[in-house]
């Protein structure tokens, strides 16, 4: 148990359905984070949060839709997926941003078809 | 852009035995942190280190950070059946923007 809580564990999804991932973070932290999981790549970092406002968009397509009602929330909407965008989504937060340690969340595993 | 360059993709290590993974950056790094990623499970932090030839231990494992602060290794000795899993590394350069290995796959041979 890590303090950071990913729902759902499993999703999958066909192109044209809707979805939400949810990560709850029981840490304090102010940061929070979503990095998306392919094999044999990198951890791409998808979204950065800080005190509840958004800091980094790296190039993300607008399919991917976040959102931060509060520090301790973050949700990742989802829209018209591509089979390509099957992958692990995990959430992480961070006390602040900076030279902070990034405590990871179970992560969703999403497979879209 | 800032690559961080890991290697090897995969470690088949014998139980008992010893192994290095590696980690390259293109360019001076703040800092480095290392997370371990067990089968099936996430990222969990383990180390960051911060000053140039920084060197430290946790049990086994043995963590350097290079003198011109571009690579770092990560050494475990006597390998054991639970260092399963992926290693990461993550360097955070000097605007603070933290770009992770493609990560050390690592298997143990009983």
């Amino acid at each position: 148990e890590t303090g950071v809580t990913q729902t759902p564990r499993h999703l999958v999804m066909g192109m044209t359905n809707k979805k939400s991932l949810k990560c709850e973070q029981h840490l304090g932290h102010n940061a929070m984070y979503w990095y998306k999981q392919s094999a044999k790549k990198p951890l791409e970092l998808m979204f950065v949060y800080s005190l509840e406002e958004r800091v980094e968009n790296n190039s993300v397509p607008s399919r991917f839709s976040p959102e931060c009602p509060n520090s301790s929330h973050l949700f990742l909407h989802l829209h018209t997926l591509q089979p390509e965008d099957s992958a692990l989504y995990l959430c992480a937060s961070s006390q602040d941003l900076g030279d902070e340690k990034l405590f990871f969340g179970s992560g969703t595993q999403l497979s879209v078809l | 852009g800032q690559q961080v360059m890991q290697i090897p993709q995969y470690q088949h290590v014998q139980e008992g035995e010893d192994f290095t993974t590696y980690c390259n950056s293109s360019t001076t790094l703040s800092n480095i942190q290392w997370y371990k990623q067990r089968p099936g499970g996430h990222p969990v932090f383990l180390i960051q280190l911060v000053k140039s030839g920084e060197v430290k231990k946790q049990k086994r494992l043995t963590f350097q950070f290079g003198e011109a602060k571009k690579n770092s290794s990560l050494h475990i000795t006597a390998t054991q059946t639970t260092d399963v899993g992926t290693y990461f590394c993550a360097g955070r350069n000097s605007w603070g923007k933290l770009q992770f290995g493609a990560g050390t796959q690592v298997v143990v041979t009983p």
